[in-house]
This record gives structure tokens, sequence and C-alpha cells, in this order.
């Protein structure tokens, strides 16, 4: 099965600077890559994500890269802003052209700090 | 609102029992999850259901059962075969006609056993 390793676990840094977290994967026939962000006592909410197809994709300060041939795919956050502070997991899922559903598998977070 | 609803937010289980967290979505989609969040564990996947009356195990299910009798339902009862049930437990569904699997997770319910 899969196995996503994500680092670091915890992540302080300056409001302001920039953040990134990386993820890799195991299997190569994963290719949906999402990632959420999970504030104190909710459950994850999709922040952005990227499909195999494409190596890059941004969304205003947040952008993910993906490294297909080395299997590791990044998350950067610009221009921190406390509210960011919060955990962040990647995932990876294998989608299936005919439709279909499987779980994800992810990572097991970095605790995002924002320092002001 | 559409959205994933689960219920109740805490919960607290005398050992040997079996307790039941509910989880119900509006959001017409059919594939539905269970996660199980532990400290420093990320989610692992306890089961999963494309569709209505149909379910898989995921990574994790033993000591836990699902069922499916509705779209918008998908509860699961944690039992007593489970060893060490407290954690922090989430739901969530996606689309299942759509060939990606972007999912929606509910609040979550944190189960504490005494």
């Amino acid at each position: 099965g899969e196995n996503v390793e994500q680092h670091p676990s915890t992540l302080s840094v300056q409001e302001g600077d920039s953040a990134v977290i990386k993820c890799t994967y195991s299997d190569s026939a994963s290719n949906y890559f999402p990632w959420y962000k999970q504030e104190l006592g909710k459950g994850p909410q999709l922040i952005i994500d990227i499909r195999s197809n494409v190596g890059e994709k941004k969304d205003q300060r947040i952008a993910v890269t993906l490294n297909k041939t080395a299997k590791h795919f990044s998350l950067h956050i610009t221009e921190t802003q406390p509210e960011d502070s919060a955990v962040y997991f990647c995932a990876a899922s294998s989608m299936y052209s005919g439709g279909g559903a499987d779980g994800l598998t992810f990572g097991k977070g970095t605790h995002l700090i924002i320092q002001p | 609102d559409g959205g994933i609803t689960q219920s109740p937010k805490y919960l607290f289980r005398k050992e040997g029992q079996n307790v039941t967290l509910s989880c119900e979505q509006n959001l017409n989609h059919d594939a539905m999850y269970w996660y199980r969040q532990d400290p420093g564990q990320g989610l692992r996947l306890i089961y999963y259901s494309q569709i209505v009356n149909d379910f898989q195990k995921g990574d994790i299910a033993e000591g836990y059962s699902v069922s499916r009798e509705k779209k918008e339902s998908f509860p699961l009862t944690v039992t007593s075969a489970q060893k060490n049930p407290t954690a922090f437990y989430l739901c969530a569904s996606s689309i299942f006609y759509q060939s990606y699997n972007e999912q929606f997770f509910g609040p979550g319910t944190r189960l504490t056993v005494l």
C-alpha cells in the first residue's frame, strides 16, 4: 500500500516569512495529492490539491509543487500570517479513470507556528 | 448550508461498551469515510463506502463496524473489541462520479474511554 512521509513535524517561522512542508510517497500509481489544514478541535479542510499531470499549482499565497520522478511534493506558503498557524497534512491517492473512491493516505502532519 | 455533521462532539464510554458515532451529509455525495486521528499519527482510514449498502475495510478496521443504509448517513460503531478506542474520529465524504477524490470533513467526535 501507499506510504506518505511528511517533514518537518513542527515548523516555526516569523510572520511574513515563507514556510515549506515536504512529503514523499511510495506508490507510483498515486496521482492525486491534496493538502489539508486543520485548526484545533476541527476537521481538516482542503486548501489546495494537485494532480499528477501538472508540476505546480498556485492559489494566492499558497503553492504546491510535484516531482513525480522523485515521488515528492511540497507545500509553499508565502508571506505567512498568524491565521496560517495550524496543522497541515499532505495526502496521496489513486484516482480511477472510470470513477471510484478510495481512502486517502495521509502524512503525519506538520504543526506550523507563525511567530509574531 | 451544505456540509457534514458529526455528533456528539464529545463522547465518553465505559470499557466493554459499544458506542455509535453519527455522521450525516447533505452534499449528495456518494462516497463516505471514517478516519481515526491520534496525536502525531495523522489520519488513518477505518472504513469507507463508495455507495449505499456497500462498504470496505480500511487500514485499521478491527474493532469497528459501519452501515450505509442511506446515502446521507454513515454511522460508525466502536465495539468492545477495539483495544484502544480513545481518539478523535473524523467522517468525510466525496463525490463519487468524478474521477478525483476531494474529501470534505466533518468537525469530528472525540471519544474517551473511562
